[in-house]
């Protein structure tokens, strides 16, 4: 197993510019969810899915849209980058009624100029 | 709101010498209360867990945590630190919803950083 894969590792933007983040998981996890960490902040729940179809906002969601189309995906997208979205990006999954056993992904480092 | 401390951002201990990060915890109901460690450049990895049962939990590398409910503590420990141990560790919390359904809505410390000296 992979278990949870991000890419891009590395992205730069402008102010302005969209992107998106991508997550894949290969453990058929139902739960997934996305954070930022920025320096002495620990890391912050953005939005988080617990299954195919069904999304939620966490603590930091404006600015961010999610979507969960299938069980292994689970991107993130940027409509209009900010120069405070400039961050780490991790993305984790879990798996049914253990949601609180997060794996991570390596992390996406982006930044907004 | 649940909340994590972590009151130490950065700590410094020689190769050999045994090792405590304090956690501080808020939360409403029994906790669920893990430790993750960080490398440079790297995602996380789950050092140990706290569900229930026995307070003092066992994990990963000679890392062990005790659960102090009193305190609203969760400290981690390691008796003889490892230059290899070198990297920050976050403590975090998380549990059921008000529903009863866990939905893994995981509190995050600010992180300590352990550098260690040969």
């Amino acid at each position: 197993n992979a278990g949870v894969t991000q890419t891009p590792k590395f992205q730069v933007l402008k102010t302005g510019q969209s992107m998106t983040l991508q997550c894949a998981q290969d453990m058929n996890h139902e739960y997934m969810s996305w954070y930022r960490q920025d320096p002495g902040m620990g890391l912050r729940l953005i939005h988080y899915s617990v299954g195919a179809g069904i999304t939620d906002q966490g603590e930091v969601p404006n600015g961010y849209n999610v979507s969960r189309s299938t069980t292994e995906d689970f991107p993130l997208r940027l409509l209009s980058a900010a120069p405070s979205q400039t961050s780490v990006y991790f993305c984790a999954s879990s798996p049914w009624g253990r949601y609180n056993e997060q794996f991570f992904g390596p992390g996406t480092r982006l930044t907004v100029l | 709101a649940q909340s994590v401390t972590q009151p130490d951002i950065h700590i410094t201990v020689s190769e050999g010498a045994s090792l405590e990060l304090r956690c501080n915890y808020s939360y409403g109901a029994t906790p669920y209360l893990f430790w993750y460690v960080q490398s440079p450049g790297q995602g996380l990895q789950l050092l140990l867990k706290y569900f229930s049962g026995d307070t003092l939990v066992q994990g990963i590398k000679g890392f062990e945590a005790e659960f102090k409910r009193s305190q609203s503590s969760f400290n981690l420990r390691k008796p003889s630190v490892h230059w290899s141990d070198a990297a920050e560790y976050f403590c975090a919390v998380g549990g059921p919803n008000a529903g009863g359904t866990s939905y893994g809505k995981l509190t995050f410390g600010q992180g300590t950083i352990l550098t260690v000296h040969p």
